[in-house]
């Protein structure tokens, strides 16, 4: 089954204990981001990837670092995690370039990390 | 001003009414507009989407586009139960960023 699968689905940690939430594809997606959802604000994205080795910061990258070794793998760090970084993550992925528009930039999500930070 | 914004809602409609959601953008360099739903502990999926003003149909759902004056809206003809969600609009650039700006979503409840 294509899907996108994050883990873990929840969550509670401490301010400053580094976490990683992974995020994995199995479509052979060159396009992989991460976005966090708050009430009232939607989903912003933090980082995304065109492709291995390749990543840019989104709106509000600030607190995150993320990598790309592999297509399929693209985690996210909180290095020092902070009560506002309470939130829901989602991982997504799409074709990329290898699609045409706009469905090469359908993105697919994953179910959801929902983290609170204490 | 927000790039796309969308009521919150939540907007709550019986069984079998005609269900209009709507957003406005301000940015005219977007080349097509998606519509994804959410239903709840999920993530967002897409619905359909369109390339240009006018109307797209598929089956129960209609999104309309008017460029001239930057507004999205979705229609849910025959609502069901099942349609209940947040439905969050999507304007993309296109292009090498392959980026996408939600709207904030709109919570829809229908009721049997």
């Amino acid at each position: 089954e294509a899907q996108v699968t994050q883990n873990p689905r929840y969550l509670i940690t401490v301010t400053g204990k580094k976490l990683t939430v992974t995020c994995s594809q199995n479509m052979n997606h060159e396009y992989m981001s991460w976005y966090r959802q708050d009430p009232g604000l939607g989903l912003r994205q933090i980082y995304y990837s065109m492709n291995v080795e390749v990543t840019d910061k989104g709106d509000v990258p600030e607190g995150y670092k993320v990598s790309r070794k592999e297509k399929r793998n693209f985690p996210l760090i909180l290095e020092s995690p902070s009560p506002n970084q309470t939130s829901l993550y989602f991982c997504a992925s799409s074709p990329g370039t290898s699609g045409n528009p706009p469905l090469g930039d359908t993105q697919y999500f994953g179910p959801g990390t929902r983290l609170t930070v204490l | 001003q927000k790039e796309v914004e969308q009521d919150p809602g939540p907007l709550s409609v019986p069984e079998g009414a005609i269900v209009s959601l709507n957003c406005t953008y301000s940015n005219s360099a977007f080349q097509y507009f998606m519509w994804y739903r959410q239903y709840s502990r999920k993530g967002p999926e897409l619905l359909m989407y369109t390339y240009s003003s006018g109307n797209k149909e598929d089956g129960r759902f209609t999104a309309q586009v008017d460029k001239s004056s930057k507004y999205i809206s979705l229609f849910i003809r025959d609502s069901q139960p099942s349609d209940s969600a947040t439905y969050l609009c999507a304007p993309g650039y296109g292009g090498a960023t392959n980026k996408l700006i939600f709207g904030t979503g709109t919570l829809l409840a229908v009721q049997p």
